[in-house]
């Protein structure tokens, strides 16, 4: 079974610059989930949706930043204009159903520098 | 806040036990999960534990929870160097799911 896509795998690009990152959930998965980990934050939760709705957006850290769910196969993270503060490692991460009684799926991250 | 507590670093020979532990506050979690990061690599779900048992085990895996003090370990018996990792302690509460810090995990020959 293929698991959770993300892509690029590496970005690197200059302040300034439009930077989208870009997801693909387990089929079948209603949950999907973006995280930023960083070495003095830790892992943190940016947003999730449920059945493509946004629910919870509380952890995106600024206006410069945005997500989308198209569709149940797609979504996107975009971060405009990037700082360099903005560069960490980007996971997303779906779960099925409810997030109590199902652990969520990783994908192996977009690393992201910000020059 | 609540907040999911693990210590950050931890240095084993190979061939010796690692406990790993893991301090949560949220009491109406449901489930407890222990995650594995690998370098370079998403987090791995390793191992979980619903919250009305006590212990888990999983081969060389072993999760105990204690609900009254809310405190989780995982111990892995005969450590290999290919279990130096990050472990990340997880805890569901209700809409959320929270992360500890993670501890690093170094397993010398």
């Amino acid at each position: 079974d293929a698991g959770v896509i993300q892509s690029p795998r590496h970005e690197v690009t200059e302040m300034g610059q439009e930077v989208t990152l870009r997801c693909k959930p387990i089929s079948g998965h209603d949950y999907l989930f973006w995280y930023r980990q960083t070495m003095m934050r830790g892992l943190e939760l940016l947003i999730y949706f449920n059945n493509n709705v946004p629910i919870d957006d509380s952890g995106m850290p600024e206006d410069r930043f945005s997500a989308k769910m198209p569709n149940a196969s797609f979504s996107t993270l975009k971060i405009q204009p990037s700082e360099p503060r903005d560069s960490a490692v980007y996971f997303c991460a779906s779960s099925p159903r409810g997030i109590g009684n199902q652990p969520q799926h990783f994908g192996d991250g977009t690393r992201l520098s910000i020059l | 806040g609540e907040d999911v507590e693990q210590s950050l670093f931890l240095s084993v020979r190979e061939g010796d036990s690692s406990v790993i532990n893991c301090t949560y506050t949220d009491s109406s979690s449901t489930y407890l999960y222990w995650y594995k990061q690998e370098p370079g690599a998403g987090l791995q779900l390793l191992t979980y534990i619903f919250s009305n048992m006590d212990m888990k085990q999983d081969q060389r895996l072993t999760v105990l929870l204690n609900k009254k003090d809310k405190h989780l370990s995982l111990r892995i018996a005969d450590t290999q160097t290919g279990d130096s990792a990050i472990y990340f302690c997880a805890e569901n509460g209700g809409d959320d799911m929270r992360f500890g810090a993670g501890t690093r995990l170094t397993v010398k020959p």
